[in-house]
């Protein structure tokens, strides 16, 4: 069954630059029917889409986090990584990825468990 | 981009009612591309409907979406006390552009 895990900082410092992986496991990242995702939810609101890759590389991003945002993958480690520089306290949020099924239909039928990242000095 | 609203923000039912849940887009979307998720406290969401009206593996047939162009609809036809929880429809679009709807929170009346 395949399950998506997101590691990385709990806290990281104003200005500075946020770092998140997602790792795959009981399947592999490299399966032609999908995108990798990320998404976030700030405390007590609602959800915000932030980018997603294709095991390829091809990447896509929220326009309105496009400037700060970078989602890589490593096929070799079944991982894909979230960098969003600059960050101030409105990126504060809990950090989700997931898995997007893409075809004649799409939903991201997959998540973590999410990861509350704090931004704080 | 595409704006999606949800209403209504809050719904208070009691179990076994019947509970609609709206979700209106700015433009039309696609109905293969709208897709309906639940989200319980401390929980990551999961999804309930894709495709407008699909349901996902797993999901009760009481869970059940319509609806086309800019108006969609989630129905829980006898709400179960499990089922009390925060609802958001999504949207893929051209640009490429993923967008969430603001949620509608289930609660017990």
């Amino acid at each position: 069954q395949l399950q998506l895990q997101e590691s990385g900082p709990g806290l990281v410092k104003p200005s500075e630059t946020l770092s998140l992986t997602c790792t795959v496991s009981g399947g592999s990242i490299s399966s032609s029917s999908y995108y990798w995702g990320w998404i976030r939810q700030p405390p007590g609101k609602g959800l915000e889409w932030i980018g997603s890759i294709y095991y390829s590389g091809s990447t896509y991003y929220n326009p309105s986090l496009k400037s700060r945002v970078t989602i890589s993958v490593d096929t070799s480690k079944n991982q894909f990584s979230l960098k969003l520089s600059s960050v101030t306290a409105a990126d504060t949020a809990v950090y989700y990825c997931a898995r997007y099924f893409w075809g004649s239909t799409s939903a991201f039928d997959i998540w973590g468990q999410g990861t509350m990242v704090t931004v704080s000095s | 981009e595409i704006v999606l609203t949800q209403s209504p923000g809050t719904l208070s039912l009691s179990p076994g009612e019947r509970a609609t849940l709206s979700c209106r887009a700015s433009q039309s979307v696609s109905s293969s591309y709208l897709a309906w998720y639940q989200q319980k406290p401390g929980q990551a969401p999961r999804l309930l409907i894709y495709g407008a009206s699909s349901r996902a593996t797993g999901i009760p047939d009481r869970f059940s979406g319509s609806g086309s162009g800019t108006d969609f609809t989630l129905t829980i036809s006898r709400l179960e006390p499990e089922d009390f929880a925060v609802y958001y429809c999504q949207q893929y679009g051209s640009s490429p552009m993923l967008t969430f709807g603001g949620g509608t929170k289930v609660e017990i009346k």
